[in-house]
């Protein structure tokens, strides 16, 4: 079966600009996480969805960024007004209540 | 908040050689993942432990969850090229989020 995805896989952006990451989860999947990883660093929890419950926004690092769960589903993350420290890999993971995390490929976020 | 802390940060070892990351936890949790995340990959699910004092095998994986439920180990015996990766537990502590540890990142000189 279908996976987790993310788009786009890459994205190449002007320091300023807005980005929007879209992540699709697996079909049934309740719970819903937003990781940010630099290069060779662990995993900085961004943000969690669980059912219909308030987001977990607790990791996200300043006001620039937020995120969307629609309809229990598909999760937009959005940074605004980029800056280079925003370079990263985003990672997003889905699972079914406390069981295993299934994670997707990433986006490859590069701010120039 | 809970916090959960993995140590080493780095490991490296001769291929054939053994080695273990360990596992802490601040608080008491109700089950513990390990992932595995090869060089350029994603964290992969390897195996969930639930119960007090449960140990676990994969092949050469052996996982063990404390008695206290606040600590667990991955030990991989005789290590291969194939395991080169990091290593992350995660642990979920009642309903809340699963919170993953930094990572071991093990490397093998073949």
């Amino acid at each position: 079966g279908a996976g987790v995805s993310q788009s786009p896989s890459n994205k190449v952006t002007e320091k300023g600009k807005d980005v929007e990451l879209r992540c699709d989860p697996i079909s049934g999947h309740t719970a819903l996480y937003w990781y940010r990883q630099s290069l060779g660093q662990g995993l900085e929890f961004l943000i969690y969805f669980q059912g219909n419950s308030a987001p977990d926004k607790s990791g996200l690092p300043s006001d620039r960024f937020s995120a969307e769960r629609t309809g229990g589903s598909v999760s937009t993350l959005t940074i605004q007004r980029t800056q280079q420290e925003d370079s990263a890999v985003y990672l997003c993971a889905s699972s079914r209540d406390a069981y295993e995390q299934y994670f997707g490929p990433g986006t490859r976020l590069t701010v120039t | 908040g809970q916090q959960v802390m993995q140590i080493p940060q780095y490991q490296h070892v001769q291929e054939g050689e053994d080695f273990t990351t360990y596992c802490n936890s601040s608080t008491t949790l109700s089950n513990i993942q390990w992932y595995k995340q090869r060089p350029g990959g994603h964290p992969v699910f390897l195996i969930q432990l639930v119960k007090s004092g449960e140990v676990k095998k994969q092949k050469r994986l052996t996982f063990q969850f404390g008695e206290a439920k606040k600590n667990s180990s991955l030990h991989i015996t005789a290590t291969q090229t194939t395991d080169v990766g990091t290593y992350f537990c995660a642990g979920h502590q009642g309903a809340q989020k699963l919170v993953f540890g930094q990572g071991t990142r093990l490397t093998i000189n073949p």
